[in-house]
């Protein structure tokens, strides 16, 4: 089956950039979708088709996909910003996330 | 933009059938897709299956066999059926609409999502 995989954890500073990556086998082949979650609350779409804003989202948060590797970028990263990440994609018409990464803002 | 809310028992017991059902508030459930996804304690994201609006439904093979995903478009309701459940079932469950790109022919993404619901399977 096809996975996703995501680092488990990431700091950064607040101001600086933050870049969360998500691989798998073809990934660039794929769309893939970004997804915040803060405790006690849904997920919340952050990117889709790899590098488009869902609705509400700030312009600091962008993404790419090439090659195995699809990236959350949040640039200016602000205290607001910590929560986990989840990958997503479509694979064989099932949906696949990846094991979320959270990021710590210190 | 859609509103969804989930509603079902909260507690179900060992081997029985876990059933939720998801209230949209939305013009037409028509031409969309609609998810269950689920989030165990501390753990990911797991993505259940789905529901078109014509009833054509597809789920997750690691779930196969003990689901079902239903639609009622006159009430704007879809539901989940899982049966056969374990203390491995027990999760938040979330109700979510799925994205579907005309241009590329292709399932994206999921938005926006229910609030969810806790399941807890336990005798």
């Amino acid at each position: 089956s096809y996975e996703l995989t995501q680092p488990p954890s990431l700091s950064v500073s607040p101001g600086q950039t933050a870049s969360i990556p998500c691989s798998g086998d073809k990934l660039g082949d794929k769309f893939a979708c970004w997804y915040q979650q803060k405790p006690g609350q849904s997920p919340v779409l952050v990117i889709y088709e790899d590098n488009k804003r869902s609705s509400g989202i700030p312009e600091r948060f962008s993404g790419s996909n090439s090659g195995i590797t699809a990236t959350l970028t949040i640039s200016g990263t602000q205290a607001l910003d910590e929560a986990l990440y989840y990958c997503q994609a479509w694979d064989s018409n099932t949906a696949v996330f990846g094991g979320g990464t959270k990021l710590t803002v210190l | 933009q859609e509103h969804l809310q989930e509603s079902g028992p909260g507690l179900v017991k060992p081997s029985e059938t876990l059933s939720l059902t998801c209230s949209v508030s939305t013009d037409s459930m028509k031409n969309k897709y609609w998810s269950w996804i689920r989030q165990p304690p501390g753990k990911g994201l797991e993505w259940i299956g789905y529901v078109y609006f014509n009833g054509t439904t597809n789920y997750n093979p690691t779930l196969k066999g003990r689901v079902k995903i239903s639609v009622d478009t006159s009430n704007n309701k879809f539901s989940l059926r899982l049966t056969s459940v374990t203390a491995a079932d027990t999760a938040v469950y979330y109700c979510v609409r799925t994205g579907y790109d005309y241009v590329w022919g292709a399932l994206s993404w999921f938005d926006p999502w229910g609030p969810g619901i806790r399941v807890i399977v336990s005798s």
